[in-house]
């Protein structure tokens, strides 16, 4: 079974940093692009960044660029997601997921990140 | 780039079909047939439903169709049932973005 489990989600305060880690399981992981994709409270779905299957090539949005960093651990199965220098409206579910857009799309259930003082 | 545009809400009585429409432009929706359909019931993973404009993943009912026409894609629900009220979301690729995504539609079933 595919299954793709969020953790690492917590109350920061602005300008903190956070990881989130994403652990992959029942799917060649190191095979596929995963994504980070947001959801602020009350807001719709937002694309924050991407990584190749080998963690050599990466992509993010404009509103994350230079504070985010993703990167992957293929031998643990395991996505991540450094954030630095967070602000108030970086405050969202944060997703893992596989191939948004091909016919293996694959989401885990999220993990809450909400940066207030 | 703003998201792509869909109905806040929409609703059906069990048996009927609704259509759910997302609407972008020749950069994203209209200009490559790429556009992902998702189900999201709260506090689950979203699921996948429809890839690449019509097609559906194995696994997923074939009461759920989805097809395109110019900068608007539409998702199908035929005989509504009351475990399809979610909230729907449709996704495209775009020439400015790897994806980008509708802001949602919460459908209800009456």
């Amino acid at each position: 079974e595919v299954q793709l489990v969020e953790s690492g989600g917590d109350l920061v305060q602005p300008g903190g940093s956070l990881r989130l880690s994403c652990a992959a399981s029942g799917f060649t992981y190191g095979k596929y692009w995963m994504h980070w994709v947001r959801q602020a409270p009350g807001k719709g779905l937002v694309w924050v960044a991407r990584i190749n299957p080998d963690g050599s090539s990466t992509t993010y949005a404009d509103s994350v660029k230079g504070r985010f960093t993703i990167s992957r651990d293929n031998a643990k199965n395991t996505l991540y997601l450094q954030m630095n220098s967070l602000r108030a409206e970086d405050t969202a579910v944060y997703y893992c997921t596989r191939n948004i857009l091909s016919g293996e799309g694959f989401w885990g259930q999220g993990t809450l990140v909400t940066v207030s003082s | 780039q703003s998201a792509l545009t869909q109905p806040a809400s929409v609703s059906g009585s069990p048996g009927q079909s609704i259509t759910i429409s997302c609407t972008g432009t020749s950069s994203d929706v209209g200009g490559y047939n790429s556009v992902s359909w998702y189900q999201h019931h709260p506090g689950k993973a979203h699921k996948l439903l429809i890839y690449e404009v019509d097609n559906r993943p194995s696994g997923v009912s074939n009461r759920f169709s989805g097809s395109k026409s110019g900068n608007t894609a539409s998702l199908t629900i035929s005989g509504l049932q009351a475990e399809d009220e979610a909230d729907y979301y449709c996704s495209s690729y775009t020439s400015t973005s790897p994806v980008i995504f509708g802001g949602g539609t919460k459908l209800t079933v009456l």
